[in-house]
């Protein structure tokens, strides 16, 4: 069954310093991946995905992920933290089996950055 | 601004009222979805709709129903509220089906009492 783990509830991070939210999945063939961010009461936001190609994909607000196929991790990465980077972060991934583009969800993190 | 923009916000029922749940775009997206997100889990998928006209069942389509006579509208209707739809709802658009959801609206608390 395909799935998604965010194995972590909560990361805390000083401002400044380098954040990772983990995420690993299990999907049969070549995943596609993908991470929001929600902020406070409001919708979620799309950050970046991986498709095919560099296992470094870059998106939003400075983020970046890294893909490990050896590892099924697809984890979140910023070289420093900002206040403002302080919301729920989730992955997903697309559920191949259905006929739509359908993504399986994690549970989130949640990303507290301290100044 | 251009968006998902979903109305009421907050909505508390009692078990067994009705109510619509509205989601508007103005993007032309042909793909619309619903989503509930509740505490420690991801989002999942309620209904969606590929175009006007068309809609099908996500992974929980059981209390409610969809409609989509537009392609800017999408509304989701709760035929007889019970508590364990005590949620957020969101709704979300895509300009295909091809895609990943691209844009969120700010989400419906609703609380059945």
């Amino acid at each position: 069954a395909q799935s998604v783990a965010q194995p972590e509830d909560q990361v805390n991070v000083a401002e400044g310093n380098p954040l990772t939210v983990k995420c690993t999945y299990s999907v049969s063939g070549n995943p596609y991946l993908f991470w929001y961010v929600q902020y406070p009461n409001r919708g979620l936001q799309f950050l970046l995905k991986y498709i095919t190609g560099d296992n470094l994909v870059k998106g939003s607000y400075g983020f970046e992920a890294e893909f490990n196929k050896s590892q099924t991790s697809f984890h979140l990465k910023k070289p420093s933290a900002l206040v403002s980077d302080s919301a729920l972060y989730f992955c997903a991934v697309r559920d191949i089996t259905g006929s739509n583009y359908q993504l399986i969800w994690g549970a989130g993190t949640k990303l507290i950055i301290k100044p | 601004n251009a968006g998902v923009t979903q109305t009421p916000k907050f909505q508390v029922l009692k078990t067994g009222q009705s109510m619509t749940l509205q989601c508007a775009q103005d993007m032309n997206h042909e793909y619309m979805s619903w989503y509930r997100q509740d505490p420690g889990m991801g989002l999942r998928l309620i209904h969606y709709s590929v175009g006007a006209g068309i809609t099908d069942q996500g992974e929980v389509p059981n209390g409610y129903n969809v409609s989509r006579s537009t392609t800017e509208d999408f509304p989701l209707r709760l035929l007889s509220a019970a508590p364990s739809q005590t949620s957020v709802y969101f709704c979300a658009s895509s300009y295909s089906s091809g895609t990943q959801p691209q844009h969120f609206g700010d989400g419906t608390r609703l609380s059945i009492l």
